[in-house]
């Protein structure tokens, strides 16, 4: 399976930007890159995905390098709420699983 | 809209009893449906998953199982309970490969 390397964690101050990063420099062309995100005692919620484009959605932006070697999750405005551990993850094509690592811990700060 | 229901919430067993863990989702036909357990502090580890009735993918040798005896129904089973089993226990579900996952609310289980 394709990896993805995440920060152990980041912090933010609340209604700034967040931007986290994955890379993924053994990505197979069928991969699509998924995000999740978890908060304590929960199970993980799914964000965004996609493939080569650029994405967004109410909850976040996906932007996908050119090479796809990489990616970034940017949230607009943070909230206290968007606290949680994030999860970049590649997956699909013929590939049914999705392997979570230990992802990006986001503390955000009042 | 697609629903998945997981139960129960929460489990206490003594060392050595059987487990059933039950997850159904609701809404959709022919999902595909996965196991996942995380222990505290730790990833998500997959356990098992299925992309058809009678059809289990297992992750990891254990002592656990999975049984999907319906199209919409996946199982989750231990002949008999050891302390390594404890963990926050999570069933998913897509579509497609390309699709995202949809989890439950998960079962905690501590085992005594």
């Amino acid at each position: 399976d394709a990896k993805t390397t995440q920060p152990n964690s980041m912090e933010s101050n609340e209604e700034e930007p967040v931007h986290l990063p994955c890379n993924h420099s053994t990505i197979s062309g069928t991969d699509y890159i998924h995000w999740y995100r978890q908060l304590p005692s929960q199970g993980p919620e799914y964000v965004i995905h996609g493939l080569t484009s650029n994405v967004n959605n109410r909850m976040a932006s996906l932007a996908i390098a050119e090479d796809r070697k990489s990616s970034t999750l940017i949230l607009h405005r943070a909230t206290l709420r968007d606290a949680a551990v994030y999860y970049c993850i590649l997956g699909g094509g013929s590939n049914y699983k999705l392997t979570f690592g230990k992802g990006t811990l986001l503390t955000v700060n009042p | 809209s697609q629903t998945i229901h997981q139960w129960p919430a929460t489990l206490v067993q003594p060392v050595g009893s059987p487990l059933s863990l039950e997850c159904t989702v609701e809404g959709t036909s022919n999902p595909n449906l996965y196991w996942y357990r995380q222990a505290a502090g730790r990833g998500l580890q997959l356990l098992f998953y299925s992309v058809g009735i009678g059809q289990i993918s297992s992750e990891v040798p254990q002592n656990l199982s999975a049984s999907r005896p319906q199209d919409r129904q996946f199982i989750l089973s231990s002949k008999k309970l050891l302390l390594s089993d404890s963990g926050f226990y999570l069933c998913a579900w897509r579509r497609t490969s390309n699709q995202p996952q949809h989890f439950g609310d998960g079962t905690r289980l501590s085992i005594l």
